[in-house]
């Protein structure tokens, strides 16, 4: 079965710190993503990786970046957390390169930053 | 305008009732579309999965595409109090770039017992 895992459910941060947020999966999918989500926003792409080290933007990059250095593990990293970064972080694989296979997530990391 | 839009409700029915979730979408090319189910503090889960126009059936689920009219339907029967979350519509073309998907803004759904 598909496993979609985010290492933490709950995170408080303060303003200005290096936040990390680690997401595996277990499927030896191609393609990760990072979303955030927000009351009335909806979901909204932060970044995607197609393949190991590589990595694209989404809709809203701007505060954020991503490491993949292994297929299996998809980072995404505040660089300096901001409480207008306060949102649900959800992780989410497919399967292959430019596909249109259905995403499957994880359960967020709901992240608070004072 | 969005590519995709849904309405974000609240709906809230009685137990037993037929629900209709939609989506209205812009761009011609879409031809994957899914609904997914997220109960709260959980991430989305996939529903339903279809391709090009029609119907999909499964147990009290039912999905519908109307291609020409770039209108997407999820048909819940017999609602049951274990139907509340909210519903995502998604949509893609044949080829894209890293497998993205157009999400709607979700449809939260309640059915009171």
């Amino acid at each position: 079965d598909v496993k979609v895992t985010q290492s933490s459910r709950y995170l408080v941060k303060r303003t200005g710190e290096k936040v990390f947020l680690e997401c595996v999966q277990d499927m030896d999918h191609e393609n990760m993503f990072w979303y955030r989500q927000d009351p009335g926003l909806g979901l909204r792409l932060i970044y995607f990786s197609y393949d190991v080290k590589m990595k694209e933007k989404g809709d809203i990059p701007e505060g954020y970046s991503v490491s993949r250095e292994k297929k299996e593990r998809f980072s995404l990293i505040l660089e300096s957390a901001s409480t207008n970064q306060t949102s649900m972080y959800l992780c989410a694989s497919s399967v292959t390169g430019n596909s249109n296979q259905p995403q499957h997530f994880g359960d967020g990391t709901r992240l608070s930053i004072l | 305008q969005k590519e995709v839009e849904q309405d974000p409700g609240p709906l809230s029915v009685p137990e037993g009732a037929i629900v209709s979730l939609n989506c209205t979408y812009s761009n011609s090319a879409f031809q994957y579309f899914m609904w997914y189910r997220q109960y709260s503090r959980k991430g989305p889960e996939l529903l339903m999965y279809t391709y090009s126009s029609g119907n999909k059936e499964d147990g009290r689920f039912t999905a519908q595409v109307d291609k020409s009219s770039k209108y997407i339907s999820l048909f819940i029967r017999d609602s049951q109090p274990s139907d509340s979350a909210t519903y995502l519509c998604a949509m893609t073309p044949i080829y894209n770039q890293g497998g993205k998907l157009i999400f709607g803004q979700g449809t939260e759904l309640s059915v009171k017992p």
